[in-house]
């Protein structure tokens, strides 16, 4: 089955700065990998997703990259603000429909801190 | 904007109880999903339904375990006889086809 390594486990950075955090995958089958933010006590909410069909996806300050031959994808967050601070996981799976039926497999997850 | 609702919030159980986990996918979705999150680690998957049977289910996912769609609205998750080791939040999720899943705000599950 797929197995998905995230890193770094926690991050710490100055308001302002950028954070990277980094996954990688194991089946060559997925084709779907999100990216969740989770607050303390609240639901998984998906900031950014990726298709295996595109290298990068922009969305304002937060960018993902895919690299399908090398089986790792990246969340880059520029200008960090300190509501950014929360728990980070990304996913991968192949997305629902045909034989699929579109289970996530998580990372362990990044604790972002940023530091006003 | 349409949410994946779930009950009871909070559900505290004794050992050896049965306890039901409720959900409301959106109303439109197609797969419905049973996560859990013990506290402090990753999601992990546990079941997805589709077509009103199990597709997928997850070593987690023992004979302890049964899931249902009793109606047109509905997507409980049972356990039958909770263990310690059952504590833990419990995520409903359903998506369409479009990939993105939508997570419901959770229901923890304490076993004492």
């Amino acid at each position: 089955g797929e197995n998905v390594e995230q890193h770094p486990s926690t991050l710490s950075v100055q308001e302002g700065d950028s954070a990277v955090i980094k996954c990688t995958y194991s089946d060559s089958a997925s084709n779907y990998f999100p990216w969740y933010k989770q607050e303390l006590g609240k639901r998984p909410q998906l900031i950014i997703d990726i298709r295996s069909n595109v290298g990068e996806k922009k969305d304002q300050r937060i960018a993902v990259t895919l690299n399908k031959t090398a089986k790792h994808f990246s969340l880059h967050i520029t200008e960090t603000q300190p509501e950014d601070s929360a728990v980070y996981f990304c996913a991968a799976s192949s997305r629902a429909g045909g034989t699929s039926y579109g289970k996530l497999t998580f990372g362990q997850g990044t604790i972002l801190t940023v530091h006003p | 904007e349409p949410e994946v609702t779930q009950t009871p919030s909070h559900q505290v159980t004794q050992m050896g109880q049965e306890v039901i986990l409720r959900c409301v996918p959106i109303s439109n979705h197609l797969y419905f999903y049973w996560y859990r999150q013990i506290l402090g680690q990753k999601v992990e998957f546990l079941v997805s339904f589709y077509n009103n049977e199990i597709s997928e289910k997850s070593e987690i996912f023992d004979d302890q375990f049964s899931v249902e769609r009793p109606d047109g609205s509905n997507f409980t998750l049972k356990i039958r006889s909770t263990k310690l080791e059952d504590s833990a939040m419990y995520f409903c999720a359903s998506t369409r086809l479009a990939g993105e899943q939508f997570f419901g705000p959770g229901t923890r599950l304490t076993v004492l």
